[in-house]
């Protein structure tokens, strides 16, 4: 069966310091992976998606960007954290055919200080 | 642009039926997708509709009409452990750009 694996699971960071997510995917080869935002009440913002290895696109133009280094891996990162960058990251992977529903990982909750 | 509209917070009994609503304005369509998220959780899949009409998977049904913008979920038979969020979303014609509604703060009472 198919796992995803997000952490750190909370993360407390100044503004001005640099970030890096990490996301990996098992029991699956190929998927699509994606990077949502949840800010506190609100919905998923989809932040960047990856179709395969080194393949990124970008939804929202911020100071977040995203790789793939690898098939099954996903990392979101910033170099300078802003205090608006707060929120729940969540990673999420589906299959390269319809319907693409996807399977979310437990997220990282971040707060920018 | 896109717009997915949903009711902010609905209130239910346990034992009851339930419709949460979805509206939504895009660029394109090609699928809605139904999710819960129970609070500090990550969202589950609940349903999928890319044609008009009904999909019906146990307690859980979900309704679209293309040509009104419209789809909704019915809950039936609510249990306690059916309080979540409950969040609509669109994938456009474009890749994989999904749009997600705000979602519907479910509150199931005894």
């Amino acid at each position: 069966s198919q796992t995803i694996h997000q952490w750190p699971a909370t993360l407390v960071q100044p503004v001005g310091s640099p970030l890096s997510l990490e996301c990996t995917v098992e029991g699956t080869s190929n998927p699509n992976l994606y990077w949502y935002r949840q800010a506190a009440g609100r919905g998923l913002q989809l932040l960047f998606y990856s179709v395969g290895i080194g393949q990124i696109s970008s939804e929202v133009p911020q100071n977040l960007s995203a790789s793939r280094p690898q098939d099954r891996q996903f990392i979101l990162s910033s170099k300078k954290l802003l205090l608006s960058d707060s929120g729940f990251y969540l990673c999420a992977w589906s299959l390269h055919s319809e319907p693409y529903e996807q399977y979310f990982g437990p997220g990282t909750r971040l707060t920018v200080t | 642009g896109q717009n997915i509209d949903q009711p902010t917070e609905m209130t239910a009994t346990e034992g009851a039926i339930v419709q949460i609503n979805c509206t939504y304005q895009t660029s394109g369509f090609n699928g809605l997708f139904w999710y819960q998220q129970h609070a500090g959780e990550a969202p589950t899949f609940l349903s999928y509709n890319v044609l008009d009409g009904l999909e019906e998977k146990g307690r859980f049904s979900s309704f679209l009409s293309r040509s009104k913008g419209y789809s909704y979920l019915l809950l039936k038979e609510l249990q306690m452990k059916d309080s979540a969020s409950y969040l609509c979303a669109v994938r456009d014609n474009y890749g994989q750009n999904f749009v997600f509604g705000p979602g519907t703060r479910l509150s199931v009472l005894p």
